[in-house]
């Protein structure tokens, strides 16, 4: 096991609701990176926390958004849901020292349902 | 831009038997990283294997090798003597930069194998 983990593991919500998902990352790391992976799919990136501040952002729109926490944790939001977000939500932590590139690390990722 | 390509959808074979699941990346970066990550039903992405475009040495690990040729873009990855257990799906994933400078993971969609008893 990676030390990530995701609450809630399942969810359903109907369309136009609003969900927020949770991720603790493994202990030591300071960055968080979020994906969504339809089914059948590979994973698309959402976008990346470090330092409490959005890192980086993949062709999603603004109704996704996130927060990270002085502990490293973070959210991800979803705002006025859609059919198509109905996915499995993936939090990956990592740890950024330098300019090296970290190997992010999985948790077992949230299935949300949209009906 | 970056992108991924695992041209096996899905692969079966009878335990024992040796299977290699291809990856073929494109990306216009200097130095790149690439990840082999395996996916059981579960559902959580197990981190297998991270390749950097300068380390071009073939690894082994027990029964699972990896091949990186920079030459044709491809980083290969092959089990030896496949068991059951190792039935899931497999992304390669390469490590591409955004505007932050920093780098996210670009995903291929995956090749799911099934080891048959």
């Amino acid at each position: 096991e990676t030390g990530v983990t995701q609450s809630p593991t399942h969810l359903i919500k109907t369309r136009g609701q609003q969900v927020t998902l949770r991720c603790s990352s493994q202990s030591g790391h300071n960055t968080v990176s979020w994906y969504q992976q339809a089914l059948g799919q590979g994973p698309q990136f959402i976008f990346q926390y470090y330092r409490e501040e959005e890192n980086g952002r993949g062709n999603f729109p603004p109704r996704f958004s996130g927060l990270q926490f002085p502990n490293y944790s973070s959210e991800l939001n979803v705002n006025a849901l859609e059919l198509d977000d109905s996915a499995l939500y993936l939090c990956a932590s990592s740890l950024k020292s330098g300019t090296s590139t970290d190997t992010q690390y999985f948790g077992p990722g949230t299935r949300l349902t949209v009906l | 831009a970056q992108k991924v390509t695992q041209a096996q959808t899905e692969i079966s074979v009878v335990e024992k038997e040796d299977v290699t699941l291809d990856c073929v990346y494109e990306t216009r970066d200097t130095t790149y990283y690439l990840f082999w990550y395996k996916q059981p039903p579960s559902g959580e992405l197990v981190f297998l294997i991270r390749r950097n475009s300068f380390d071009e040495q073939n690894e082994i690990s027990g029964r699972y090798s990896w091949n990186f040729q920079k030459s044709t873009s491809s980083f290969n990855f092959t089990i030896t003597a496949s068991q059951v257990v190792d039935s899931a799906v497999y992304f390669c994933a390469l490590a591409a930069f955004m505007d932050t400078g920093r780098r996210a993971l670009t995903f291929g969609s995956g090749t799911r194998l099934q080891v048959q008893p």
